[in-house]
């Protein structure tokens, strides 16, 4: 079935610094993937869409420049979290698409939990 | 519009039992309607999904039944298992743009 990996799984930051997690799918090519933001015992919120070779595309409220998102290639994406404070602390998600136009699914990764000090 | 409605919150069924979780959506454009499955500090797992030209797909000992008329679709776990107790979430596709739209999750809770 299809891969999807991230890095790190976990990772603790002083407020103020910034943090890339990568989303890599491991054997399919991913056009467009996708990141999620989960709060704890709460639903996933997507945060935005990553297309490659183009800007992402936010939601309504999420912060594109505080959130920084780079799809350079079709197996890799990068969220990086820039200038983090305490309230950024969160599990950030991944999900990745097959580039097939009968593909229905999204493959999400492991997840990544960020903790701001 | 774009919410996904699901209930309950939270769910404990003996093992055995059949455990069933329900969603409800408002918009006609949604057109896909996959399950997953989350064990706590991990990424969600595909279930079983449905297209809404469908009623029911089983796979295994989860069915998913779909009702187009009254916006609903449900998840049925038949024969629950300890090794079901996770978080649900239901999902809903937008069409044209793939964004997933999630429901609030259910807990469940098989006792042995």
């Amino acid at each position: 079935g299809a891969v999807v990996s991230q890095h790190p799984s976990r990772v603790i930051c002083k407020s103020g610094t910034s943090v890339k997690i990568e989303c890599r799918s491991l054997d399919f090519q991913a056009t467009t993937m996708f990141w999620y933001r989960q709060f704890p015992k709460q639903s996933l919120m997507l945060m935005a869409t990553s297309n490659e070779g183009s800007k992402a595309t936010y939601e309504q409220g999420v912060e594109k420049d505080k959130f920084l998102i780079n799809h350079a290639s079709l197996t890799l994406s990068t969220l990086t979290v820039t200038s983090a404070h305490p309230e950024d602390s969160s599990f950030y998600i991944c999900s990745a698409r097959p580039p097939a136009v009968s593909t229905d699914t999204q493959y999400f990764g492991p997840g990544t939990r960020l903790t701001v000090l | 519009q774009q919410q996904v409605k699901q209930s309950p919150q939270s769910l404990i069924v003996q093992k055995g039992g059949i455990s069933i979780i329900n969603c409800a959506y408002e918009n006609t454009a949604f057109d896909y309607f996959p399950w997953y499955q989350q064990f706590p500090g991990k990424g969600p797992a595909l279930l079983i999904a449905i297209r809404p030209d469908v009623s029911e797909k089983k796979e295994g000992r989860f069915t998913i039944s779909f009702n187009k008329s009254a916006k609903q679709f449900s998840l049925h776990i038949m024969d629950s298992q300890p090794g079901d107790s996770a978080t649900y979430f239901c999902a809903a596709r937008s069409s044209g743009t793939y964004k997933y739209i999630f429901g609030t999750g259910t807990r469940l809770k098989v006792l042995a």
